[in-house]
């Protein structure tokens, strides 16, 4: 049972690429979100998924799609990386009320 | 508006000592749920507990619990007797009303814990 899985851990990125962060869950819950951490902050929310086949948006969704694959896995996709997006990147599962993280991916936008 | 506030930005105390950390939220709505989290340095978010706000008695878990004071919209988090692995940010965090099956952290800006020998 591994909980939440993240890949890459780091990734490096130039302005203007793109890439795709993975998440996936063991756990068999409904709900999966994906979180932002910048220095000296909390975590704050982009995307959430209630369900297989459904997701909206957070508090700072510009910049960043998701997509919900099936009940397991919950990717967050950069179209065209900035500077801004440098940050470390959490994504979460939960039951109900409680939510469970991930390790982390940290990204580097240069 | 949503909002959950932590006042410390560090904190220290002596090992064996108990130590609160302090937070406060705002809400207008009647059903939310509150909870702690720990990140040590290696980074992860730990889960340590939670507290709900129709719940009658605080909430404890093992050396952690929530002193939850509903009209002074505080949640405190009390640990008992720290240990060197409780140095951490900690981090506060309250749910919206759970609607559609699903729910939506607001996360505080965190307080850094050192816990000295």
């Amino acid at each position: 049972n591994a909980g939440v899985t993240q890949t890459p851990k780091f990734q490096v990125l130039k302005t203007g690429q793109s890439m795709t962060l993975q998440c996936a869950q063991d756990m068999n819950h409904n709900s999966m979100y994906w979180y932002r951490q910048d220095p000296g902050m909390g975590l704050r929310l982009i995307y959430y998924s209630a369900s297989e086949g459904t997701t909206d948006k957070g508090e700072v969704p510009n910049g960043y799609n998701v997509s919900r694959l099936n009940k397991r896995e919950f990717s967050l996709r950069l179209e065209s990386a900035a500077p801004s997006q440098t940050s470390v990147y959490f994504c979460a599962s939960s039951p109900r009320d409680e939510q469970y993280f991930g390790p982390g991916t940290r990204l580097t936008v240069t | 508006a949503q909002k959950i506030t932590q006042t410390q930005p560090g904190m220290f105390v002596q090992e064996k000592e108990a130590v609160t950390l302090d937070c406060t939220y705002d809400t207008s709505d009647p059903s939310y749920g509150l909870f702690w989290y720990k990140q040590p340095s290696s980074g992860e978010m730990i889960f340590l507990i939670y507290q709900g706000s129709y719940d009658q008695q605080n909430a404890t878990e093992g050396r952690y619990s929530l002193n939850f004071q509903k009209a002074r919209k505080s949640a405190n988090l009390v640990i008992s007797a720290s240990q060197l692995g409780d140095s951490a940010m900690y981090f506060c965090a309250m749910r919206e009303a759970a609607t559609g099956g699903y729910n939506k952290l607001i996360f505080g800006a965190g307080t850094r814990l050192a816990v000295h020998p």
